[in-house]
């Protein structure tokens, strides 16, 4: 089956460290996203990507950093300069052909605790 | 003024009911709009896009509404299985999905 995949489901790290969180996807699509989802708020974007070696800050990128080496991979690293970590992070990817539908296909998300 | 609002709720509902939520939002050449549905503790997924002379599908049905720039969803005879947040998503003017912006969710329960 096609799909996202993100890892760990949860994930508990102590204030000062860097925690990279996995995201995996097998649908072939070109564009992938890093939201932060805050209780009451909605979703804000981290990081995305709409090409291999490719990848553009979003609104909340200070302490956060990305890499695309491969299509299929989108990690995203928690560094410790980031002052409020605690929350859900969701991974999606979409078919970017240029204008494109607007579906985000998300994973399971990553629950983020710093202790 | 936050780019896209919803009211949080929670909305709660007896089985069977007709609910109706609104969304607004900002930017007059917003050029999509989409509600999704968020189980708790759940990722998001595309409920059903928002289309200019209004949608439904089944028991849904969507709305949008450029002049007063709002956007709402019906869900009529409500199931339980309907307890949900849904999320109200609007694409900026650029086109690309990378500028969808997510409004923080109204809170839908379906009491038995």
């Amino acid at each position: 089956d096609g799909g996202i995949t993100q890892s760990p489901k949860y994930l508990f790290r102590k204030e000062g460290q860097n925690v990279t969180l996995s995201c995996e996807q097998n649908l072939n699509h070109d564009a992938m996203y890093w939201y932060r989802q805050d209780p009451g708020q909605g979703l804000r974007l981290i990081y995305y990507s709409q090409i291999v070696n490719d990848f553009q800050k979003g609104d909340i990128a200070e302490g956060y950093s990305v890499s695309r080496e491969k299509k299929e991979s989108f990690p995203l690293t928690v560094t410790s300069a980031q002052k409020n970590p605690t929350a859900f992070y969701l991974c999606a990817s979409s078919i970017d052909k240029g204008r494109d539908t607007g579906e985000l296909f998300f994973g399971e998300g990553s629950r983020l605790t710093v202790l | 003024r936050k780019e896209v609002e919803q009211d949080p709720g929670p909305f709660n509902v007896p089985e069977g009911a007709t609910v109706a939520f609104n969304c607004t939002y900002s930017n007059s050449a917003s050029q999509s709009f989409f509600w999704y549905r968020q189980d708790c503790r759940k990722e998001p997924k595309l409920l059903m896009s928002v289309y200019s002379s209004g949608n439904e599908d089944g028991r849904f049905t969507a709305q949008l509404n450029r002049a007063s720039q709002y956007i709402s969803l019906l869900i009529r005879d409500s199931k339980l299985s309907d307890s949900a947040t849904y999320l109200c998503v609007v694409l900026r003017p650029s086109g690309s999905a990378r500028q969808l912006t997510f409004g923080s969710g109204t809170q839908l329960t379906v009491l038995p």
